[in-house]
């Protein structure tokens, strides 16, 4: 059964950092993309990142580019996601999500969330 | 950016109706798209990709339509459980984007 568990998530400052984490369980985590993806409080979906299964390629949303760092570990079946220079709109709840076996596009499994707050 | 535009916002309809939500891309996406179901404090559900694939598990009352710009989602006869918020997501060109979603009340 797959499970995908964040964690991570706390109140940080404006300027500040903070490190989510997702750990898989349930399927063999070295083949598959993985995507991060948040929402803010009362409002849609804003897609984040995407690692690929072998983590020979990232990709990320422009609003992140340059202060979030998406990373995963085969042997921890974790991924991360390193976020610096945090702002109050990057408030939002954070989600990991698997990518389909047939294609990294599409995402089929998701955690729970962790939230994320950024206030002084 | 690709910009996806769902339509309605927000729909109100009961147990056994034919539900249509739609969604616009901003641009050409072909048939890279997909569809979530997200209920309160949950997370979203995949329901279709490619269009008009059905997830595993999928009620078959659920399917999609569409190429291009132009994009529906169906439910063909609407069952109480089917109370959540709809997501569209354009899997074309990174960064990938996501409809502001239709929410679904059931009457």
């Amino acid at each position: 059964q797959v499970h995908l568990v964040e964690s991570g998530g706390g109140v940080a400052p404006p300027g500040g950092s903070l490190t989510l984490s997702c750990t898989a369980s349930g399927f063999i985590f070295s083949t598959y993309a993985m995507h991060w993806v948040r929402q803010p409080p009362g409002k849609g979906l804003e897609w984040v990142s995407v690692i690929l299964y072998d983590a020979s390629k990232i990709f990320y949303t422009d609003a992140v580019k340059g202060r979030f760092t998406m990373s995963r570990d085969v042997s921890k079946e974790t991924i991360y996601l390193q976020m610096d220079s945090l702002s109050p709109d990057d408030t939002a709840v954070y989600f990991c999500a698997r990518a389909t076996s047939s294609s990294p596009r599409y995402l089929d499994y998701w955690g729970q969330g962790t939230p994320v707050t950024v206030s002084s | 950016d690709i910009q996806m535009t769902q339509s309605p916002s927000f729909v109100s309809a009961s147990v056994g109706d034919r539900v249509t939500i739609t969604c616009q891309a901003s641009q050409g996406i072909g048939s890279w798209l997909a569809w979530y179901q997200q209920k309160p404090g949950k997370a979203p559900f995949l329901l279709i990709y490619l269009t008009s694939n059905l997830q595993s598990g999928v009620p078959a009352r659920f399917s999609g339509s569409g190429s291009g710009t132009q994009f529906t989602l169906t439910i063909s006869s609407l069952q109480p459980e089917d109370s959540a918020k709809y997501f569209c997501q354009q899997a074309h060109s990174f960064p990938y984007t996501f409809g502001q979603g239709t929410q679904l009340e059931i009457k």
